[in-house]
């Protein structure tokens, strides 16, 4: 089945620096793919679509300068989150869409930032 | 405006017993629906998915579910649940093209 690789599983930084975080599609290409956020014990919030080749649609509230995305194959979309703060601490999962298989969207396994 | 209600934030119920769990929508005619599994500090598992068709979706690890259009539902059933069915779940839709989630139930079994 379609599998998604969301690297890396965790990460602590310091406040003030950047993080990236890939998403790569395995065994499909996606055109589409989406970064949801998720606060502890509380449900994924869509943060943004991202689109090879384009540029993101973020959703509302969303600050685009602060989460930037960036789709630059069919197989690989990446987030990053600059100057990071302690409340941008969360689960972050990402998702792609397999044009192939009818709503064929997969999630990757999160990734877990901690900004101190 | 909300997609998906999960009206229910916690569940528990004994090992062996039935399970139900609630879902509502609020989005099209024809929506596409779905529910998901989420275990601490994982990604999300499909357990099923509703397109079309036969109104009543069997799903993985025994998970059924039935799309009832008159009250807007999509309610997740099992006969029997297992300790490690213990998880949060969530009830999804999809709405021009993205998949949004309801708040989501966590499931609690006792032994």
């Amino acid at each position: 089945g379609a599998v998604v690789s969301q690297h890396p599983s965790w990460v602590i930084c310091k406040s003030g620096t950047s993080v990236k975080i890939e998403c790569r599609s395995l065994d499909f290409q996606a055109t589409t793919m989406f970064w949801y956020r998720q606060f502890p014990k509380q449900s994924l919030m869509l943060m943004a679509t991202s689109n090879e080749g384009s540029k993101a649609t973020y959703e509302q509230g969303v600050e685009k300068d602060k989460f930037l995305i960036n789709h630059a194959s069919l197989t690989l979309s990446t987030l990053t989150v600059t100057s990071a703060h302690p409340e941008d601490s969360s689960f972050y999962i990402c998702s792609a869409r397999d044009l192939l298989a009818a709503y064929g969207y997969t999630f990757g396994s999160g990734t877990r930032l901690t900004v101190v | 405006a909300q997609s998906v209600t999960q009206p229910d934030i916690h569940i528990t119920v004994s090992e062996g017993a039935s399970l139900e769990l609630r879902c509502n929508y609020s989005y099209g005619a024809t929506p596409y629906l779905f529910w998901y599994v989420q275990s601490p500090g994982q990604g999300l598992q499909l357990l099923l998915k509703y397109f079309s068709g036969d109104t009543l979706v069997q799903g993985i690890k025994g998970f059924e579910a039935e799309f009832k259009r008159s009250q807007s539902s999509f309610n997740l059933r099992k006969p029997s649940v297992h300790w490690s069915d213990a998880a949060e779940y969530f009830c999804a839709v999809a709405r021009d093209d993205k998949i949004i989630f309801g708040k989501g139930t966590r499931l609690h079994i006792l032994p």
